[in-house]
């Protein structure tokens, strides 16, 4: 089975500009997890997605956002990017509660 | 807000010491999680505890999940130049899916 796919793998924005980034999950593994990781923070959690529907959110400001689509790929959106915005973002995906298997992350620089 | 404190942040030794890393929190988890992360990749999980008191061994290392469910710990014995990598430790929550991740330890082991 291929693994947790993310893309792009690396990006470079300004302030002020927009990203989305794309997960496709594990086949068959219907919930989406997204998380943070920033040498001061460490990995937070954004918010997770199963069947579409949001299920959980992290302590994150409405500039974040993200959705599922019918085939369980998963994108996250960042508007009007900050400096602090720049961080390795993760997903990770899993069937139900059962171990999440993460991707490699997209590493964004915000300049 | 739950916190995960991990000890030591670094830890750099000699290949064949051992070593033990801490995770600790003020709060109680249904299971604790310990991942590895190596540059450029997402977290890999290790092992998974769920019981107070469950002592865990997977080849040189060995989890242990504190009697209250409120701290873990991680020993490796005789480290190897392999085992070098960001060790994270995540909780579970009782009342969510979320997991709460740890401020990891970087552990550097020289040949």
């Amino acid at each position: 089975k291929a693994g947790v796919t993310q893309t792009p793998r690396y990006l470079i924005k300004t302030r002020g500009q927009q990203v989305t980034l794309s997960c496709s999950p594990i086949s068959g593994h219907r919930s989406v997890s997204w998380y943070q990781q920033t040498p001061g923070q460490g990995l937070q959690f954004l918010f997770e997605y199963f069947s579409e529907t949001q299920r959980n959110k992290g302590n994150f400001p409405g500039r974040f956002s993200g959705r599922q689509f019918s085939n369980s790929r998963s994108e996250m959106n960042v508007s009007t990017l900050e400096l602090g915005d720049s961080a390795l973002y993760l997903c990770a995906s899993r069937t139900g509660t059962e171990t999440q298997y993460f991707g490699p992350g997209t590493r964004l620089l915000v300049l | 807000t739950q916190l995960l404190e991990q000890s030591p942040q670094f830890l750099s030794i000699q290949e064949g010491e051992n070593l033990t890393v801490y995770c600790n929190s003020s709060s109680v988890f249904s299971s604790l999680q310990w991942y590895r992360q190596e540059p450029g990749e997402g977290p890999v999980l290790l092992v998974t505890v769920v019981t107070g008191g469950e002592v865990k061994k997977l080849k040189r290392l060995t989890f242990q999940f504190g009697d209250a469910r409120k701290d873990s710990s991680l020993h490796i014995t005789a480290a190897q130049p392999g085992d070098t990598g960001l060790y994270l430790c995540a909780g579970g929550p009782y009342n969510t899916d979320k997991l709460i991740f740890g401020t990891g330890t970087r552990l550097q082991v020289f040949p």
